[in-house]
């Protein structure tokens, strides 16, 4: 079946540390999304891929980096100079650049810090 | 001021209510609306997109978009406990981003 894949689904952090949490997808689609969810704010877009070897910075990319080096797979690294990094991360894919459509998501990744 | 207004409730209605979910947007360039399900701990799933004014329905779902007013709203009839869940509207704009509301939560009380 094809999908999203996100791993690991629980990750805890102890401050200090950096952390990657990956994404996969198998529905051969160009544009690939990380956004964070946290209680009452809806999803709120940290960086996102339209093409291989190329992203950019969403609302909130402070403390984040991420990599587009397959079309599969665009991982995102939290480092440890995103302050307040306990969150759900959710990852995200759509068919085609510049084209509006449906979005379809992983079952995302619950980050905390100890 | 956000561009998609969603009230994040929680929204507690017995079950086979009629439930009424709602957003407004505030910029009309790009209209291309949907509603997104999320069950707890886990991520969205599509229910329905609409780009056009009027109704369009999908089983116990309807979808509804007002242009003149800036207001999508989505119906659920004869809602079942299976319905509790956060419901997400969300707008594509004319830069191919999405602009989410906060989702309201919705309890269907048995």
């Amino acid at each position: 079946d094809g999908g999203i894949t996100q791993s690991p689904k629980y990750l805890f952090r102890k401050e200090g540390q950096n952390v990657t949490l990956s994404c996969e997808q198998n529905l051969n689609h160009d544009a690939m999304y990380w956004y964070r969810q946290d209680p009452g704010q809806g999803l709120r877009l940290i960086y996102y891929s339209q093409i291989v070897n190329d992203f950019q910075k969403g609302d909130i990319a402070e403390g984040y980096s991420v990599s587009r080096e397959k079309k599969e797979s665009f991982p995102l690294t939290v480092t440890s100079a995103q302050k307040n990094p306990t969150a759900f991360y959710l990852c995200a894919s759509t068919k085609g650049r510049g084209q509006a459509g449906e979005l379809f998501f992983g079952e995302g990744s619950r980050l905390t810090v100890l | 001021q956000k561009e998609v207004e969603q009230d994040p409730g929680p929204l507690s209605v017995p079950e086979g209510a009629i439930v009424s979910l709602n957003c407004t947007y505030s910029n009309s360039a790009f209209q291309y609306f949907m509603w997104y399900r999320q069950y707890s701990r886990k991520g969205p799933e599509l229910l329905m997109y609409t780009y056009s004014s009027g109704n369009k329905e999908d089983g116990r779902f309807t979808a509804q978009v007002d242009k003149s007013s800036k207001y999508i709203s989505l119906f659920i009839r004869d809602s079942q406990p299976s319905d509790s869940a956060t419901y997400l509207c969300a707008r594509w704009d004319s830069n191919y981003q999405l602009i989410w509301g906060a989702g309201t939560k919705l309890i269907i009380k048995p």
